[in-house]
């Protein structure tokens, strides 16, 4: 039973378009995390979020945006997709910071 | 700053034997955690190990054990019987006071069993 979920699982899109990665969390983690990962590659933090109001900049540059008004959702927006941006995204929470829980990810496809 | 390196792109391993995978770290932190986690094809992370850098005895997960050498700053994952459900990537990953909170990952291993 996944306590952290992702939507949508599979996205194609055409260039241009504004999408929204969803990413909710029913574990009441303050901590939420959205990273960027290529097929077999490694995973690159691009967003993350301590708490409501709260969003910061990961180690790797992304033109996505993110927000964070209810502790459990943290959707992150791309305004106009582009094919560089297929990647998967995989969003993650954490009570301690001791240990992600990850969602089971979302890959985007645009063409 | 803090490092993840994971040396072994690819691996093949028979059904049934034990697997190392091997993981070194850098981080001038104190105190830090240590992570294994496994990704299937289906892309999902899925949590196997953690050892905590104060821990005094290696972490251990039914065939999962973290062989944690904290002066070589080494964290090799060890897979005891090996099984065919067992072929995925597998990334080490770390998280300590410098990085507040953030985890970071290496390049990961594909591990490929064979029957």
């Amino acid at each position: 039973e996944a306590d952290i979920y992702q939507t949508p699982r599979y996205l194609v899109i055409g260039t241009g378009k504004k999408i929204t990665l969803e990413c909710s969390q029913t574990m009441g983690h303050d901590k939420m995390y959205w990273y960027q990962q290529d097929p077999g590659m490694e995973l690159h933090l691009i967003h993350y979020s301590y708490g409501v109001n709260s969003t910061e900049k990961g180690d790797l540059s992304s033109e996505s945006t993110v927000s964070r008004i209810r502790t459990e959702h943290f959707p992150l927006t791309l305004e106009s997709a582009r094919p560089s941006h297929t990647s998967q995204y995989l969003c993650a929470s954490s009570e301690s910071g001791y240990g992600y829980t990850f969602g089971s990810g979302t890959r985007l496809t645009v063409v | 700053a803090q490092k993840i390196t994971q040396t072994q792109p690819g691996m093949f391993v028979q059904e049934k034997e034990a697997v190392t995978l091997d993981c070194t770290y850098d981080t001038s932190d104190p105190s830090y955690g240590l992570f294994w986690y496994k990704q299937p094809s289906s892309g999902e992370m899925i949590f196997l190990i953690y050892q905590g850098s104060y821990d005094q005895q290696n972490a251990t997960e039914g065939r999962y054990s973290l062989n944690f050498q904290k002066a070589r700053k080494s964290a090799n994952l060890v897979i005891s019987a090996s099984q065919l459900g067992d072929s995925a990537m597998y990334f080490c990953a770390m998280s300590g006071y410098s990085s507040a909170s953030k985890i970071i990952f290496g390049s990961g291993t594909r591990l490929s069993i064979r029957p």
